[in-house]
């Protein structure tokens, strides 16, 4: 079985542009999540969506990311303009049934620097 | 914010040594526990989900025990070999995810 696929696995971009960081969540997985991995704060929860509604976006840093999941199989996270504290390893994880309760799934991660 | 704490942060150990780190957690509105292992330049894989008080749970050598009343969990590796080296996490489960910073271990030959 294929397991959650991300895309791009590296982007190198400057200041200011568009990036764009896609996921394929397992078949029959329910829950998607995007975490983003940094040196100070390790492993943080940006959002996660139940059944392709999003449920917690409390950890998106500011108004210049946005998720979405337009459909079961694949979620979208945009970061318009990107800066380079925007550098880390972003990290795309499914789960099924309640998103807080089963094991989590995670994608190879997109490793994002920004110039 | 929740706070999960692991210990210690690293650990260098000789193949052979068993070794067993900690991940303490609020004692109030359990849900869940979850051990995930990391290797490096990997993605983080599920060991254990844990969600009773006293649940022992155990894959090969490596095993996990769950507190929920005092607020912590263990993790032991019998027998440590080099490619047991990763980083170990846990996760509270309340609301949502929280992630402890992980425990380093190295396994030397």
């Amino acid at each position: 079985d294929a397991g959650v696929i991300q895309s791009p696995r590296h982007e190198v971009t400057e200041m200011g542009q568009e990036v764009t960081l896609r996921c394929k969540p397992i078949s029959g997985h329910n829950s998607l999540f995007w975490y983003r991995q940094t040196m100070m704060r390790g492993l943080e929860l940006l959002i996660y969506f139940n059944n392709n509604v999003p449920i917690d976006d409390s950890g998106m840093p500011e108004d210049r990311f946005s998720a979405k999941m337009p459909n079961a199989s694949f979620s979208t996270l945009k970061i318009q303009p990107s800066e380079p504290r925007d550098s880390a390893v972003y990290f795309c994880a499914s789960s099924r049934g309640h998103p807080n309760t089963g094991e989590l799934f995670f994608g190879e991660g997109s490793r994002l620097t920004v110039l | 914010i929740l706070n999960v704490e692991q210990s210690p942060q690293s650990l260098h150990v000789q193949e052979g040594d068993s070794t067993n780190f900690t991940c303490s957690f609020p004692s109030s509105n359990f849900y869940a526990l979850h051990w995930y292992r990391w290797e490096t330049a990997k993605s983080p894989e599920a060991l254990f989900v844990m969600t009773l008080n006293g649940d022992e749970k155990k894959k090969g050598r490596i095993s996990a025990t769950l507190n929920t009343k005092e607020g912590y969990s263990y993790l032991y590796i019998k027998g440590s070999q080099p490619e047991d080296s990763a980083t170990y996490l846990c996760a509270f489960i309340f609301n949502k995810f929280y992630f402890g910073s992980g425990t380093k271990l190295n396994v030397k030959p």
